[in-house]
Parts: C-alpha cells; structure tokens; sequence
C-alpha cells in the first residue's frame, strides 16, 4: 500500500549529539511536512518542502534543519538535541489539490534525549 | 493567523452515548476542515473532510458539517464504541491563493475515553 513511512519508530539520543529522523513516501505527493508533537499538545509544524522549496516556520529553532534529496525522501536533523526537544516527530505528505487537500502522516518517530 | 479552537479533554462517555466534540476556526481565506483521529503511540489518521461550506464529511459512524456562517465543524458520533477511544484533532488547511501548498494547522487535541 502507498503510504508514509518514518524511521525509527524509537530513538533514543544523548543531549548534544546530533540525530536525523528519516521519512519515505510512495504516494508521489509535492508536499513533505515536519511536525513536533509534545505530550498532550497539538502538532506543531517545523517546516514543509513544497517540491525542493524549503519552508521553515518563523519560531523554529535554528537546531532543527532538513534536507529531502528527492521527491520520496526527506529527512530530520537536530544538530544539537536539548532535553526540551523529546518529543514525538510526525512526517506527512499532501498533493496540490484543492479537492484533496488532506495531508498523510506517518505513524512517528519517538525521540528520547538522555 | 488561522486557528483553530476545540473543547479541551477528557472526554468519558459510556458505550452507544452519543458524542460531541465542538470545534470552531478562524482563517483567512476559504478554508478545507478535517478531523484526524489519533491512537496512542501513533500518528494522525484522517477520520474525515469537508472542503467547502454547507459539506458534510463522515466515516466510520462520525459526521461533521462544515458551517460557514458559524465557523463550525463539530465533530458527532450518534453511538460510541469502547475501540473509539483516542484523541480527535479538529484541523484547518488553507492554501495561498492560485493553488499552492496547504498548510495544516490543528486544534489542542480531545481525548475521548468509552467506558464499557
């Protein structure tokens, strides 16, 4: 089936050693979006890629970067993970479709900073 | 900027109660609703849509209507289960216009908890 795949579903990293969240899509989708989700909040959106534009939302801290290399792949780096960005990282995908604008996620990844 | 508002949590109802989670937005532009349902430890799943006023979206025993005059997608289901236990983001997206990427942004999040 064409979904969104994250990698790992766990990762546990030590405060300050960089880290990077993997996520694939085979529904061909233009769209990638990154978003942190704390416990018991709403996801919070990092940045998106709308093709090879990078997007980065205004209050994202400089600590979080991406890169997708290609249309399938996109990936989550933090340089320098802080006890504050444990967290639950959601990957999704969307189409340019006004008739079906609604994004796809993948199941997460769940980061634990020791 | 757009936002969206939803009733805050817990939610416990006993089994075949009748469900409502209230929701309501405000955005610029014209924009697309959508409920996600999500189940511990996972990621969002789409429960439902609408895309433009007067729509109605369902799935699964749930409906919501999208209400344009009131800014409304209340979420109901007429006979809970104790398997619908998870948490229910309201949600909005709008694209620039001329088409464009969409962005999403949800609501807090309602935990909803049948008891058998």
């Amino acid at each position: 089936d064409a979904m969104v795949i994250q990698n790992p579903r766990y990762q546990v990293t030590q405060f300050g050693k960089p880290v990077t969240l993997s996520c694939s899509q085979t529904l061909n989708h233009n769209v990638m979006y990154w978003y942190q989700q704390k416990s018991s909040q709403a996801p919070k959106l990092l940045f998106h890629y709308y093709d090879k534009d990078f997007n980065n939302e205004a209050d994202t801290p400089d600590n979080f970067q991406s890169r997708r290399p290609n249309t399938s792949f996109c990936f989550l780096d933090i340089r320098s993970p802080g006890l504050g960005d444990a967290a639950m990282y959601l990957c999704a995908t969307s189409r340019v479709d006004r008739a079906n604008p609604e994004a796809f996620f993948g199941q997460g990844t769940r980061l634990t900073v020791v | 900027g757009d936002s969206v508002t939803q009733m805050e949590g817990p939610v416990t109802l006993s089994e075949e109660a009748f469900l409502t989670i209230n929701c309501t937005y405000t955005a610029t532009g014209y924009p697309s609703l959508f409920w996600y349902v999500q189940y511990p430890g996972e990621g969002l799943q789409l429960l439902l849509k609408a895309t433009k006023a007067d729509d109605k979206g369902s799935n699964k025993g749930f409906e919501a209507t999208y209400r344009k005059e009131t800014t409304s997608f209340h979420l109901e289901k007429g006979s809970v289960q104790v398997s619908d236990s998870a948490v229910y983001f309201c949600a909005l997206s709008v694209g620039p216009l001329g088409g464009g990427y969409q962005k999403v942004t949800f609501g807090i999040g309602t935990k909803l908890q049948v008891i058998p």
